[in-house]
């Protein structure tokens, strides 16, 4: 079946501008997670969907992220008033359960560059 | 918050074995995994530890103890496609949310 997919693949912006970041999950998976990962680090968790409720958001850096996922499905990720600082790969993945031997699934990831 | 240690960067020779260590300091331990990530793309599943022990996935396995906060990914018979960067992922549980944590991934590569 189809794996997780995120569009666009490649974004640039300008400072300051508005984005947004989409994620379709696999189809029947409840959890849904945003990471971002800057050049040499780990994946940096950001914030967890179980259904269409933000079951964490502790990782949202600032008030500057947001993210919503209306129906159980599909995820939009938002940057207002975007910084160089957020440039990065942001990676979604999904996943049946959100514990036990869940296995996340990563999308092929979002790079963001904010020149 | 949780502290996750990795060597940087490992080589190894293709059909030798390789161990790749984690080291940890958290609370709500709920489970450590490892993921391989290849040079521009996602990362992807290897391997889950909740219980103390070895779990053994073909060439693949991995080891945790719980009491010393400390995990190993083990490759056997290493092939050139092995070289990528090997995540451990701790994830806790606090207040009924499940927070997976990753360390910044050790970089193997694998020479002939």
């Amino acid at each position: 079946g189809a794996g997780v997919s995120q569009t666009p693949s490649n974004k640039v912006t300008e400072k300051g501008k508005y984005v947004e970041l989409r994620c379709d999950p696999i189809s029947g998976h409840t959890a849904l997670y945003w990471y971002r990962q800057s050049l040499g680090q780990g994946p940096e968790f950001l914030i967890y969907f179980q259904g269409t409720g933000a079951a964490d958001d502790s990782g949202l850096p600032n008030d500057r992220f947001f993210a919503v996922r209306p129906e159980g499905s599909v995820s939009t990720l938002k940057i207002q008033r975007t910084e160089r600082g957020d440039s990065a790969v942001y990676l979604c993945a999904s996943s049946f359960l959100t514990g036990g031997a869940d296995t996340q699934y990563f999308g092929p990831g979002t790079r963001l560059t904010v020149l | 918050g949780q502290n996750i240690d990795q060597p940087t960067e490992m080589t190894a020779t293709e059909g030798a074995i390789v161990q790749i260590n984690c080291t940890y300091q958290t609370s709500g331990f709920n489970g450590l995994f490892w993921y391989q990530q290849h040079a521009g793309e996602a990362p992807t599943f290897l391997s889950y530890n909740v219980l103390d022990g070895l779990e053994e996935k073909g060439r693949f396995s991995s080891f945790l103890s719980r009491s010393k906060g400390y995990s190993y990914l083990l490759l056997k018979e290493l092939q050139m496609k092995d070289s990528a960067s090997y995540l451990c992922a701790v994830r806790v549980v606090s207040g009924g949310s499940y927070i997976p944590t990753f360390g910044r991934g050790t970089s193997l590569i694998v020479h002939p």
